[in-house]
């Protein structure tokens, strides 16, 4: 079956540009995430979506940072005026559910890179 | 607050031999899962197996199995007969059952299997 599709693969911008990056989950999962890796944070939690609302923007580092998530499917991270600490891969996963013992699968990722 | 600890950044290992990578993690939460994933040099985060905090017995997923050990609070990763296919970063994440039960993430391992 199709799992979690991410695109643009890689995205470069120059500084004070908007991106909008697209995560497609399972069909059927209700639970989404993004995440963050770069080389001196490792792996970050950014924002969680259930259905279509957000309980949790804990992790978005700024304003700039926003997502939406719409049908319950689709969500879209979009950063605003980049900055070249953006620089990083932007990763979406998703669960079937939000229980502890759900793994959550893993999309190849968005290479994000701010020139 | 939760927290994985992988005190490993890099291990070598001989083809055909079994490894052990380490991982330890720290939780106010009874309730919560752990999980290994898999990254290879393309990126992917590929899930591997899971453990739950409540689980009487060790995870096992072919020739990955958990050696979970849970008043050490350690979840260690065994991989038996190593293959060249396995160099990969290995990353250890845990789960809890309160809030968004996102992922936190170890800084990971980065596994290089020698033919």
């Amino acid at each position: 079956g199709a799992g979690v599709s991410q695109s643009p693969s890689n995205k470069v911008t120059e500084k004070g540009k908007d991106v909008e990056l697209r995560c497609d989950p399972i069909s059927g999962h209700t639970a989404l995430y993004w995440y963050r890796q770069s080389l001196g944070q490792g792996l970050e939690f950014l924002i969680y979506f259930q259905g279509n609302s957000a309980p949790d923007k804990s992790g978005l580092p700024s304003d700039r940072f926003s997502a939406e998530r719409t049908g319950g499917s689709v969500s879209t991270l979009t950063i605003q005026r980049t900055q070249q600490e953006d620089s990083a891969v932007y990763l979406c996963a998703s669960s079937l559910a939000r229980q502890f013992n759900q793994p959550q699968h893993f999309g190849d990722g968005t290479r994000l890179s701010i020139l | 607050a939760q927290k994985i600890t992988q005190t490993q950044p890099g291990m070598f290992v001989q083809e055909k031999e079994a490894v052990t990578l380490d991982c330890t993690y720290d939780t106010s939460d009874p309730s919560y899962g752990l999980f290994w994933y898999k990254q290879p040099s393309s990126g992917e985060m590929i899930f591997l197996i899971y453990q739950g905090s409540y689980d009487q017995q060790n995870a096992t997923e072919g020739r990955y199995s958990l050696n979970f050990q849970k008043a050490r609070k350690s979840a260690n990763l065994v991989i038996s007969a190593s293959q060249l296919g396995d160099s990969a970063m290995y990353f250890c994440a845990m789960r809890e059952d309160q809030g968004a039960q996102k992922l936190v993430f170890g800084q990971g391992t980065r596994l290089t299997i020698n033919p």
